[in-house]
């Protein structure tokens, strides 16, 4: 099955600055990355997702970008806010399976102020 | 609004007391989830409905159960709660077997004594 690997566990940085959190994932068949982030005791939200047939995608502070080649897929987050602070998980869906979405374990974003 | 609601948000059983937990969703949606996810860590997929369809993750112990009464509704059943149980069951929903976007409700935090 997919397994999807998400670097760092944490990370600090200052607002104002930039983050970056990174995937790989094993299964080259998988077309569907998205990201989400949860806050403590909430729900996961969707904040962006990108599928296999693009390389990039931005929403106003928040990009991803999708190697297939390498199989790796990036979560970008400029001028960082404290609000920003949360547990950011990736995810793939493998192409094997319509319906389910394998996670990686998580990066807790920190962003000082 | 569109949504998905979980009930209880909070529930406590006793080891060994069957509990059931409540997800409904406004979306229409046909698929459904469920998710274990337990402290810092990933969401854990135990089962999902495609419509009336269930479909069991390999490694969801017996224990853990699931109906779909309707398009609506979905409930997860622990039959003989252990401590190890004890977890936060996140429901979800997709538009469709495309598996694209999953919307996640509150969750439901269970404590076992």
């Amino acid at each position: 099955g997919e397994n999807v690997e998400q670097h760092p566990s944490t990370l600090s940085v200052q607002e104002g600055d930039s983050a970056v959190i990174k995937c790989t994932y094993s299964d080259s068949a998988s077309n569907y990355f998205p990201w989400y982030k949860q806050e403590l005791g909430k729900r996961p939200q969707l904040i962006i997702d990108i599928r296999s047939n693009v390389g990039e995608k931005k929403d106003q502070r928040i990009a991803v970008t999708l190697n297939k080649t390498a199989k790796h897929f990036s979560l970008h987050i400029t001028e960082t806010q404290p609000e920003d602070s949360a547990v950011y998980f990736c995810a793939a869906k493998s192409g094997g399976s319509n319906y389910k979405l394998t996670f990686g374990k998580g990066t807790l974003l920190t962003v000082n102020p | 609004d569109a949504m998905v609601i979980q009930n209880p948000r909070y529930q406590v059983t006793q080891f060994g007391k069957p509990v059931t937990l409540s997800c409904s969703q406004t979306l229409n949606h046909n698929v459904m989830y469920w998710y274990q996810q337990k402290s810092s860590q990933a969401p854990k997929l135990l089962f999902h409905y495609y419509d009336k369809d269930f479909n069991n993750e390999a490694d969801t112990p017996d224990n853990f159960q699931s109906r779909r009464p309707n398009t609506s509704f979905c409930f997860l059943d622990i039959r003989s709660p252990g401590l190890g149980d004890a977890a936060m069951y996140l429901c979800a929903t997709s538009r469709d077997g495309t598996g694209n976007e999953q919307f996640f409700g509150p969750g439901t935090r269970l404590t076992v004594l």
